[in-house]
């Protein structure tokens, strides 16, 4: 089991807008940033947001991050079939001491 | 830019240690200001940290895998590695080397390597 609770899948049409939630705890996401990655099949995981809600350099402005409480959201505007990949959240756990993720989310754009 | 490359045995006896190696380019690990990690994803499963090394040779593991690990760095080569002893089944996995930046404890990673899977089996 993950520390970070994520949705197993999610699913919108093309061009439509989806959300994945990240819910934590105190120990982790309530103190601390998250970061969203990106992982389409067969390949390593990309680095979409850090710091709650910053985008890297070359990552459309399609994708936002944010944070409220113990919870994280990874929006997705401008849904294409590009985007179908497992997305998961990161943070630091206090109580573990240690970097922990998400168990993550499985977007398919029908 | 920076890219990571991970090396090593692709299969591993139980028992035996897990050795990886990570080569870096188009930077230098020795410029500072980065922690150099790894991190495994079980088939089919999620992202587990493992571990970071900081140029200086300053480590920190994943309390959970402590006992079992060593991260180690050689900055003439700019590579560091991953030593895992004692595996079982359990330890089948990706494993994905990448540059860890950090603020407070909080860490992300960016960029990664392309992960080699390494599978323990007799």
């Amino acid at each position: 089991q993950s520390v970070l609770t994520q949705p197993p899948s999610v699913s919108a049409a093309p061009g439509q807008k989806v959300t994945i939630s990240c819910s934590g705890s105190s120990s982790n996401i309530g103190n601390n940033y998250v970061s969203w990655y990106q992982q389409l099949p067969g390949t390593a995981p990309k680095l979409l947001i850090y710091d709650n809600n910053k985008r890297p350099s070359g990552i459309p402005d399609r994708f936002s991050g944010s944070k409220s409480g113990t919870s994280a959201t990874l929006g997705i505007t401008g849904l294409q079939t590009g985007d179908e990949a497992d997305y998961y959240c990161g943070t630091w756990d206090s109580s573990l001491s240690a970097a922990v993720f998400g168990g993550g989310t499985q977007l398919t754009v029908l | 830019q920076v890219q990571l490359q991970e090396s090593g045995p692709g299969l591993v006896k139980p028992s035996q240690t897990l050795s990886l190696t990570c080569t870096v380019s188009g930077g230098s690990i020795s410029s500072g200001g980065y922690y150099w990690s790894w991190i495994r994803q079980h088939p089919g499963k999620g992202l587990e940290w493992i571990g970071y090394i900081y140029y200086s040779g300053s480590t920190y593991y994943n309390p959970s895998l402590k006992s079992r690990v060593t991260i180690s760095v050689d900055t003439s080569k700019n590579q560091f590695s991953l030593k895992l002893s004692s595996v079982t089944a359990a330890d089948t996995a990706v494993y994905y080397c990448a540059r860890g930046h950090r603020k407070g404890n909080y860490n992300w990673f960016d960029p990664w390597g392309q992960g080699t899977l390494v599978t323990v089996s007799s």
